[in-house]
């Protein structure tokens, strides 16, 4: 099986713009994750899509929302960047069972630079 | 509040030497899934190894085992024959019980690892 995949791997964009970034995951994988991973903060959750529902949403603004399509690939998007939003973006997949035994299976991920 | 400790920022070791990452983690659920992943410096994380809290046996998975210890609330991940491939940032994460809570995983600062040849 093909295993997850980013567009685009890299991204530069100014302030106040918005950028979207997607994500196709494991044939068959209803859940897919979506991860900010900077070096002041480590890896942190931002949201995860099952079955086009958000099931789960970590602690970040309103700016970043996403979306899941019937395909299971997903799209999220952060409007009004701020310096702070340059960091490495990555999507995971899984069966989305969404109990504890679920593994993710993590994508390149996009890295995300706001000048 | 879940959380996962990764104490060792760094670490060294020699080629062909095992090594062991540390990871304690904190939970007041029964059931939970313990992982290790390996992120190389172009970044994409790779899935090494997973632990039930109710497996009895520690999981392996090649040169990958997991030594659990669920009382002491730790799962250090033990890698044997070290090769230099393996130099690469270690995570440590925690998934939750609850299905609301379901494609979360928690995860540790990650401990960097450098094999010297």
């Amino acid at each position: 099986k093909a295993g997850v995949t980013q567009t685009p791997r890299y991204l530069i964009k100014t302030r106040g713009q918005q950028v979207t970034l997607s994500c196709s995951p494991i044939s068959g994988h209803r859940s897919v994750s979506w991860y900010q991973q900077t070096p002041g903060q480590g890896l942190q959750f931002l949201f995860e899509y099952f079955s086009e529902t958000q099931r789960n949403k970590g602690n970040f603004p309103g700016r970043f929302s996403g979306r899941q399509f019937s395909n299971s690939r997903s799209e999220m998007n952060v409007s009004t960047l701020e310096l702070g939003d340059s960091a490495l973006y990555l999507c995971a997949s899984s069966d989305g069972t969404g109990v504890s035994t679920d593994t993710q299976y993590f994508g390149p991920g996009t890295r995300l630079t706001v000048l | 509040a879940q959380k996962i400790t990764q104490t060792q920022p760094g670490m060294f070791v020699q080629e062909k030497e095992a090594v062991t990452l540390d990871c304690t983690y904190d939970t007041s659920d029964q059931s939970y899934g313990l992982f290790w992943y390996k992120q190389p410096s172009s970044g994409e994380m790779i899935f090494l190894i997973y632990q039930g809290s109710y497996d009895e046996q520690n999981a392996t998975e090649g040169r990958y085992s997991l030594n659990f210890q669920k009382a002491r609330k730790s799962a250090n991940l033990v890698i044997s024959a070290s090769q230099l491939g393996d130099s690469a940032m270690y995570f440590c994460a925690m998934s939750p019980l609850t299905y609301n809570q379901g494609g979360k995983l928690i995860f540790g600062q990650g401990t960097e690892l450098s094999v010297k040849p």
